[in-house]
C-alpha cells in the first residue's frame, strides 16, 4: 500500500509563529485530506485538498499531486493549534494515515 | 447536525473477555470506517461497512468482526481481547464508496479501551 511520511514529528511554537509541515506520499496522490487531532482525541477535518492549494482563515494547505507532497501552513500560530496533525490519502479505498506531526504552541 | 457519534466513551476489559462499541454516523452518510489508534501512532484502518456489507478490510485479524445496521449505525466486536487491543477506536462516516462524498471522512471522538 501507499506509504506516507509527515514532518518534523514534532514542532515547538511560540504563539504568534507560522510554521509548515509536510507530507509526503510513495504513490499518486488522489484523496488527500488534513486533520486535526485535539488533545482529548477527536480527529477534526481541515482540508479534503486532493490538488491545489485552500486557505480557511489561518490555515492552508497546498498539494502537489504530481510530486507527491502536500503542506499545511499554520500562520500566527494560538495555543489552541496544539494537538497533532495528520494527512491521509485514500488511494486503493483503504485509507492510509501518517505518523503525524505533534505541534506545541507556548503563550 | 449530528456529527458521527460513538459510545463508550471509555471502557476496561480484562484478556480475553469480548468488546462491543457503537457508532452512528453523521446525518446524511451511509458509510461508516473503523480505525484502531494506538498511543503515539496514526490510525490504522480496520474496515469499512457500506449496505450493511464489509466492503473493504485492513489488516486485522478475524477477532475484529462488524456490522452495518439498516439505519447506517455500526457496531465494532473484538473478541479475545489481547493487552495489545489496548488504543482509541475511531468511527468515521463518509457518503457512497465512490465519488467526492466518500473522500472526506468525518470522525467521532472515539472510544478508548484499555485492556488488562
Amino acid at each position: 500500500g501507499i506509504q506516507v511520511e509527515q514532518s518534523p514529528p514534532d514542532l515547538i511554537l511560540q504563539e504568534g509563529a507560522n510554521s509548515t509541515l509536510r507530507c509526503n506520499f510513495s504513490d499518486s496522490v488522489n484523496n488527500l485530506q488534513w486533520f486535526h487531532q485535539n488533545p482529548w482525541g477527536q480527529l477534526i477535518n481541515l482540508f479534503y485538498i486532493p490538488s491545489g492549494t485552500k486557505q480557511n482563515g489561518r490555515l492552508s494547505a497546498t498539494t502537489v499531486a504530481t510530486e507527491r507532497y502536500s503542506l499545511l501552513y499554520i500562520s500566527s500560530s494560538q495555543t489552541t493549534d496544539s494537538g497533532v496533525y495528520f494527512c491521509a490519502e485514500k488511494g486503493s479505498y483503504i485509507p492510509t494515515f501518517g505518523r503525524g506531526t505533534s505541534l506545541i504552541v507556548h503563550p | 447536525d449530528a456529527g458521527v457519534t460513538q459510545s463508550p466513551t471509555h471502557l476496561i476489559k480484562t484478556r480475553g473477555q469480548q468488546v462491543t462499541l457503537r457508532c452512528s454516523p453523521k446525518s446524511g452518510h451511509d458509510t461508516v470506517s473503523w480505525y484502531q489508534q494506538a498511543l503515539g501512532q496514526g490510525p490504522q484502518f480496520i474496515f469499512q461497512y457500506y449496505e450493511e456489507e464489509e466492503r473493504q478490510r485492513g489488516n486485522f485479524p478475524d477477532r475484529f468482526s462488524g456490522h452495518q445496521f439498516p439505519n447506517y449505525s455500526s457496531e465494532l466486536n473484538v473478541n479475545a481481547l489481547l493487552l495489545g487491543d489496548s488504543a482509541l477506536y475511531l468511527c468515521a462516516s463518509s457518503l457512497g464508496t465512490g465519488g467526492s462524498g466518500a473522500n472526506v471522512l468525518t470522525f467521532g471522538a472515539g472510544s478508548r479501551l484499555t485492556v488488562l
